[in-house]
């Protein structure tokens, strides 16, 4: 079975600040890795996608992961963080496209102005 | 383009009754899954419909329950409600070539 942890539950920020959100999955074969975004009050949202190829990919808002195949890591990272980023950010993992999602417990971010 | 819709927003119900909670999939997407989300937590899997069919189920016992019309939206049933199953409920609908989209949920709340 599929598993996602991620490292922290909370993390505190002032803007201009660098980011970087763990994520470590656990499964034996090959993974889409997603990273969702819920700001608050709304739905979730795609911020990024891995299905192959280059393993460092880029998605809307400055964000951007790295997949690192050998440390089944997916980490979010974002060099200079905004207060509008101030949200829940979840990662996620399933083994073909449509198929079901296993999701981390997400990692709520808070950015000071 | 309409993207996933769920009605209702929010639901308030009492332990022992029944709720029917339904999404609307993205134009084009055929697949529909459901998730529950607890307050603090990633979402869980419920189950996915495809071609009006269960295709998988996650953890949840029979008192979930779904059906997929079809025009492929769908409905989740849960039936003898627990204040456990108070929660924010998630549809996301998928195609084979297109990732989960996801709905802005029903919030259930169980008194």
């Amino acid at each position: 079975a599929q598993s996602v942890s991620q490292h922290n539950h909370h993390v505190i920020l002032s803007e201009a600040a660098s980011l970087e959100l763990g994520c470590n999955y656990s499964y034996g074969g090959t993974v889409n890795l997603f990273w969702y975004v819920q700001y608050p009050g709304q739905h979730l949202q795609l911020l990024l996608k891995y299905f192959s190829g280059d393993p460092l990919v880029k998605g809307i808002k400055g964000f951007e992961a790295e997949f690192i195949k050998s440390k089944f890591s997916f980490n979010l990272r974002k060099p200079s963080v905004q207060w509008s980023d101030t949200a829940e950010y979840f990662c996620a993992v399933n083994a073909q496209r449509y198929s079901t999602l296993t999701f981390g417990k997400g990692t709520m971010l808070l950015v000071s102005p | 383009d309409a993207g996933v819709t769920q009605s209702p927003t929010h639901l308030i119900k009492t332990r022992g009754q029944q709720v029917t909670l339904r999404c609307s999939p993205k134009s084009g997407h055929d697949t529909v899954s459901w998730y529950q989300q607890a307050l603090g937590q990633g979402p869980q899997f419920i189950f996915q419909y495809y071609e009006e069919e269960e295709r998988q189920r996650g953890n949840f016992p029979d008192r979930f329950s779904g059906h997929q019309f079809p025009n492929y939206s769908s409905e989740l049933n849960v039936n003898a409600l627990l204040l456990g199953d108070s929660a924010l409920y998630l549809c996301a609908s998928s195609s084979p070539w297109d990732e989960q989209y996801f709905g802005p949920g029903t919030r259930l709340t169980v008194t």
